[in-house]
């Protein structure tokens, strides 16, 4: 268990520009998520992911935004035509499909995002 | 809808001290509630979850919350606070339990601030 990987760690960019994060979960975790949290806020759900299906996505999740699994395994998240407002950090977290709800999800340690 | 509040924006206590760290929550149906600890410019690490049995759950560090059904309480607790527990706390709620992302709903965290 290396645990969920994110990369870039951090992102500094101009607005207007596109901007993609990758995301490794835990080995076999079949469920997988994107969050963005804000300063000073906690985490706020943005999609989810389970296997290669995008089964839910967040109204915050603007049509700038897309997020991809292709093969079930990494995700990628990207934003074009990036606005101050996007400015803040990406958090992916990953769980197995076992147990349903009752097993926690493992958060990475995120991409920070900032638009210049 | 589902959520969770954290009244206290920061809590300060003195090593060796206890310490409890306050969350109350509004939920349809049983309530799935998870404690997780984020460090600076790190992820969310889990501490703990109750999802059903006894109200007092033990976690990792030391950590243990305490579910109280009539207060919609799930505060955190440890006996005796590290200096190295100094951290942002967040407490969350699993979302509805027809929603099959079980994704997770943060409240705002709390600052700890162990002094020596």
């Amino acid at each position: 268990d290396t645990g969920v990987s994110q990369n870039p760690r951090h992102k500094i960019t101009k607005r207007g520009q596109n901007v993609t994060f990758r995301c490794d979960p835990i080995s076999e975790h079949n469920r997988l998520y994107w969050y963005r949290q804000t300063l000073g806020q906690g985490p706020e759900f943005l999609t989810y992911f389970q296997n290669e299906a995008q089964l839910e996505k967040s109204r915050l999740l603007s049509d700038r935004f897309s997020a991809e699994r292709p093969k079930g395994s990494f995700s990628t998240l990207e934003i074009q035509r990036t606005e101050q407002g996007d400015s803040a950090m990406y958090l992916c977290a990953s769980s197995p499909e076992s147990g349903q709800a009752l097993q926690p999800q493992h958060f990475g340690d995120g991409t920070r995002l900032s638009i210049l | 809808a589902q959520s969770v509040a954290q009244p206290e924006d920061q809590v300060n206590v003195a090593e060796g001290n206890p310490l409890t760290v306050k969350c109350t929550y509004s939920v349809s149906g049983n309530p799935y509630l998870f404690w997780y600890v984020q460090y600076p410019n790190r992820g969310l690490q889990f501490l703990l979850k109750y999802i059903t049995g006894d109200n007092l759950v033990k976690g990792s560090y030391g950590f243990e919350a305490e579910f109280n059904k009539s207060q919609t309480s799930f505060h955190l607790k440890k006996p005796s606070a590290l200096v190295s527990d100094s951290a942002l706390y967040f407490c969350a709620v699993r979302d509805l339990p027809m929603d099959s992302s079980y994704k997770l709903i943060f409240g705002s965290g709390t600052r700890l601030l162990v002094r020596p």
